[in-house]
């Protein structure tokens, strides 16, 4: 059965270190893995999805399907970066419609 | 441009009380989905939809309805509220995922239970 699993709840990083929040994945297909973000009085919006290969807000996040993994990292964390963070998963097996979420992290980068 | 808007925000009801949320959005998608986050758990899908007239059960379905009588409209129901459904329950809409297009999501309808 697929699963997404962010094994940690709260993260603080002091600004300008690097930040990394984990997510780790159990699907047998091919998985299409996403990272939501959440600010503070804020609607969950869409930070990045690994098809894109993009950087957002200088948030890269690498599929290592080896490791069944779906990081995501930033080199220099900003105040602004403070938020609720939620990777997610979909693929065909689930109905390429459906997402399935991990239960998120809430990183906070303190001045 | 509101894009996906719940209604109402927060609302309490009384054990057995009967309610309806309703979700809108104004950018023609044709998908739809609720979903509910509690504490620790993430967010669950309970049902979406994919088209006008077409609805399906997701991840934890039981003791909610749903509607899609218009594309922009989507509804859920509950017949017989009952403690466990106190929850905050999102909203989201998606184009056809096709390259997995994203899902825009709502403000949320923090919902209690009493």
């Amino acid at each position: 059965a697929q699963r997404v699993t962010q094994p940690e709840k709260l993260l603080s990083v002091f600004k300008g270190a690097p930040v990394e929040l984990k997510c780790n994945y159990s699907y047998s297909g091919s998985p299409e893995l996403f990272w939501y973000v959440q600010y503070s009085r804020q609607r969950l919006q869409l930070l990045l999805r690994h098809i894109s290969r993009e950087s957002i807000k200088g948030f890269t996040a690498d599929l290592n399907k080896g490791e069944t993994s779906f990081h995501l990292k930033k080199p220099f964390a900003q105040e602004e970066d403070s938020a609720m963070y939620y990777c997610a998963l979909s693929g065909r097996k689930t109905g390429a419609n459906n997402l399935f979420f991990g239960t998120g992290t809430r990183l906070t980068v303190i001045p | 441009n509101a894009g996906v808007t719940q209604t109402p925000k927060f609302r309490v009801l009384k054990t057995g009380q009967s309610m309806t949320l309703l979700c809108a959005q104004d950018m023609n998608h044709e998908y739809m989905y609720w979903y509910r986050q509690d504490p620790g758990m993430g967010l669950r899908l309970i049902h979406y939809s994919v088209g006008e007239g077409t609805t399906a059960k997701g991840e934890v379905p039981d003791g909610y309805n749903v509607s899609r009588l218009k594309k922009q409209n989507f509804l859920l129901g509950l017949e017989s509220a009952a403690p466990s459904q106190t929850s905050v329950y999102f909203c989201a809409s998606s184009v056809r995922p096709v390259d997995n297009q994203p899902q825009h999501f709502g403000d949320g309808t923090r919902l209690s239970i009493l």
